[in-house]
């Protein structure tokens, strides 16, 4: 039973353009939400994170927005440029524990 | 400069051995974990560790075993009754006490002929 999901395996976006993110989830004990990237062969390293008394985080180009009452977020990234093609995974955490449940992850590609 | 060194990159093992993969971080993170990624099944936890001498299993466990003897160090085995054991695997450390995310590792590929 995957409490997080990442429904687009992967995204294609102009550079330039927006490239928007979606993840869902389904335990209404998440309190804490992340969104890793990860080049191939490599660890993920942490881009933006929100908790869940906001519904919206911005470091710079990107932005996370929550809305608790569908389960849904989604990061933004504006504008996207081909250094962000990676694949982004959504990770959530319960009752301020220590665990990280994470999506399937989308592979996002920035055209030139 | 401080993070998490996995050792080696790659790693060849032929079907029937353990193989023990290492974890070494120089952050004082309390908790250390192992994930594993295979591709479009996302990150997977195999063992955490909160503390020294304590780990519990995590949704995969089967066929593999850790230790914690040390604070710094958390090295996975995959053992041969490990199925499917040909993938990425990832360290991970965090604090405990002012948790504000966790930090992987660069990652170990282990593939098994």
């Amino acid at each position: 039973d995957q409490q997080v999901k990442q429904n687009s395996p992967s995204l294609s976006v102009q550079e330039g353009r927006i490239s928007i993110l979606n993840c869902d989830y389904t335990n209404s004990m998440f309190d804490y939400f992340l969104w890793y990237k990860k080049y191939p062969a490599e660890g993920p390293t942490f881009l933006i994170s929100i908790s869940s008394i906001k519904d919206k985080n911005e470091d710079g180009r990107f932005t996370v927005f929550l809305n608790k009452s569908a389960k849904h977020l989604s990061l933004h990234i504006v504008p996207s440029q081909p250094g962000d093609s990676a694949v982004y995974f959504c990770a959530a955490r319960a009752n301020a524990g220590n665990m990280l449940t994470f999506g399937g992850g989308t592979r996002l590609m920035v055209k030139p | 400069d401080g993070g998490i060194t996995q050792s080696p990159k790659y790693l060849f093992r032929k079907e029937g051995q353990n193989v023990t993969l290492s974890c070494e971080q120089n952050l004082n993170h309390d908790a250390m974990y192992w994930y594993r990624q295979d591709p479009g099944q996302g990150l997977r936890l195999i063992y955490y560790s909160q503390i020294v001498n304590d780990f519990q299993k995590g949704d995969i466990a089967e066929g593999y075993s850790v230790s914690r003897e040390k604070k710094e160090s958390f090295p996975l085995t995959v053992t041969s009754a490990q199925k499917n054991p040909t993938a990425f695997y990832l360290c991970a450390s965090s604090m405990y006490s002012s948790w504000q995310g966790i930090i992987f590792g660069p990652g170990t590929r282990l593939t098994v002929l």
